[in-house]
């Protein structure tokens, strides 16, 4: 089955900086590449996706980027501000079947953004 | 506010015994997706009904089982708890497949504490 990792576990800047966080899939078949936040108590939140056919997308300060060759895929936050602050999850759903839910998921990023 | 609800919120059992989630997807939504995250393995999926049948399985344990009712809330049935099923349990729903893009409305998920 699909194999998703995700770096950093942990990830500190300061208020305007930039962050990253980069995952790996293991399925050449994976088609859909979506990135949730999850707030303290809350259910995780779809905050950008990116299908096998796209190389980058932007929404804003958010970004996310594919290599299909090299089976990775980035997000980046630009101007970085202390609502940011949250875990951030990727993950890859493979092609075919009838399940749109059937995501595997990253281990979680946890973003700090210090003031 | 995603609109899917869950309850109950908060739980706490002992081992051997059995429990019940309940979900109510976001209305008109008609699939349903149940997901455990814990801290040793990550969000993982579980199980998929689509207007009430099963669609998709995932690492679902056979002590536990889900069904989805005809006014399409669903119910997650774990038995025989063991300590190592404590965890928080997320339902997520996503709209009808002509309209999906992909996106899954998360609960706030239920905490589950096996002692």
């Amino acid at each position: 089955g699909e194999n998703v990792e995700q770096h950093p576990s942990t990830l500190s800047v300061q208020e305007g900086d930039s962050a990253v966080i980069k995952c790996t899939y293991s399925d050449s078949a994976s088609n859909y590449f979506p990135w949730y936040k999850q707030e303290l108590g809350k259910g995780p939140q779809l905050i950008i996706d990116i299908r096998s056919n796209v190389g980058e997308k932007k929404d804003q300060r958010i970004a996310v980027t594919l290599n299909k060759t090299a089976k990775h895929f980035s997000l980046h936050i630009t101007e970085t501000q202390p609502e940011d602050s949250a875990v951030y999850f990727c993950a890859a759903r493979p092609a075919g079947g009838t399940s749109y839910g059937k995501l595997t998921f990253g281990q979680g990023t946890i973003l700090t953004v210090h003031p | 506010d995603s609109g899917v609800t869950q309850t109950p919120k908060h739980l706490i059992t002992a081992t051997g015994q059995r429990v019940t989630l309940r979900c109510s997807p976001r209305s008109g939504d008609l699939s349903v997706y149940w997901y455990q995250q814990s801290l040793d393995q990550g969000l993982q999926f579980l199980i998929q009904y689509y207007n009430g049948e099963e669609r998709a399985k995932g690492n679902i344990l056979e002590r536990f089982s889900a069904q989805q009712f005809p006014d399409l809330h669903s119910e997650l049935n774990l038995s025989s708890l063991e300590l190592g099923d404590s965890a928080l349990y997320f339902c997520a729903s996503s709209p009808r497949p002509w309209r999906n893009t992909g996106e899954l409305f998360f609960g706030e998920g239920s905490r589950l504490t096996v002692l």
